[in-house]
């Protein structure tokens, strides 16, 4: 059972423009959301997150919208830059246990 | 920004065989975990490993075959027990402060383990 789904294997988008990264969850118990970006042979690095409190959080070229009634997330990344190509895990946690269930990832690539 | 390093970063192991991964953070933290990302597949949790005490097992996931331990609050290992092919994955450890949020978590940089 995928709890959290990232439908787009990839996106490709061209130095600039806006990325726009989607995300759905089915658990209702989620009232925590995260991004992460991730290079190959890397870690998983931190990105932004937001509480289920709010619909948006904003840090600097990332922005990630949430909308509670439709269970479903968005991280926009503006302007994109080629140091953005990665894989970007979107990621959720209900209460305070910290467990973290992780969407199956999207590739971006930002073209020059 | 603390540290988190994981040694090794990379082995290959013959099959019935097991390998103790590490890892040490820098600073001392509140929570530690072990995640498993198979090939092509999402970031899986393993176990919430416990200071003092015996981990925390996600479904799936049984004591005997991957034993955790955490002697202190910066320090942590994950033994893969008895392995198979199947067992070929990159694992990651992650640490959370409480006085960042309990949520976020910082992952180490992984182990890739190929059983031939």
């Amino acid at each position: 059972d995928q709890q959290v789904k990232q439908n787009s294997p990839s996106l490709s988008v061209q130095e600039g423009r806006i990325s726009i990264l989607n995300c759905d969850y089915t658990n209702s118990m989620f009232d925590y959301f995260l991004w992460y970006k991730k290079y190959p042979a890397e870690g998983p690095t931190f990105l932004i997150s937001i509480s289920s409190i709010k619909d948006k959080n904003e840090d600097g070229r990332f922005t990630v919208f949430l909308n509670k009634s439709a269970k479903h997330l968005s991280l926009h990344i503006v302007p994109s830059q080629p140091g953005d190509s990665a894989v970007y895990f979107c990621a959720a946690s209900a209460s305070s246990y910290g467990k973290l269930t992780f969407g199956q990832g999207t590739i971006l690539t930002v073209h020059p | 920004s603390a540290v988190i390093s994981q040694k090794p970063s990379r082995d290959i192991c013959q099959r019935g065989t097991s390998l103790t991964i590490q890892c040490q953070v820098d600073s001392q933290v509140t929570m530690m975990f072990w995640y498993r990302q198979q090939p092509g597949q999402s970031l899986t949790l393993i176990a919430t490993a416990n200071q003092g005490s015996e981990a925390t097992y996600e479904s799936g996931f049984v004591i005997d075959k991957f034993p955790i331990s955490r002697p202190n609050l910066t320090f942590s290992t994950l033994t893969v027990s008895n392995m198979s092919p199947e067992d070929s994955s990159i694992y990651l450890c992650s640490v959370s402060w409480l006085e960042k949020g309990p949520h976020e978590q910082y992952f180490g940089p992984g182990t890739r383990l190929t059983v031939t």
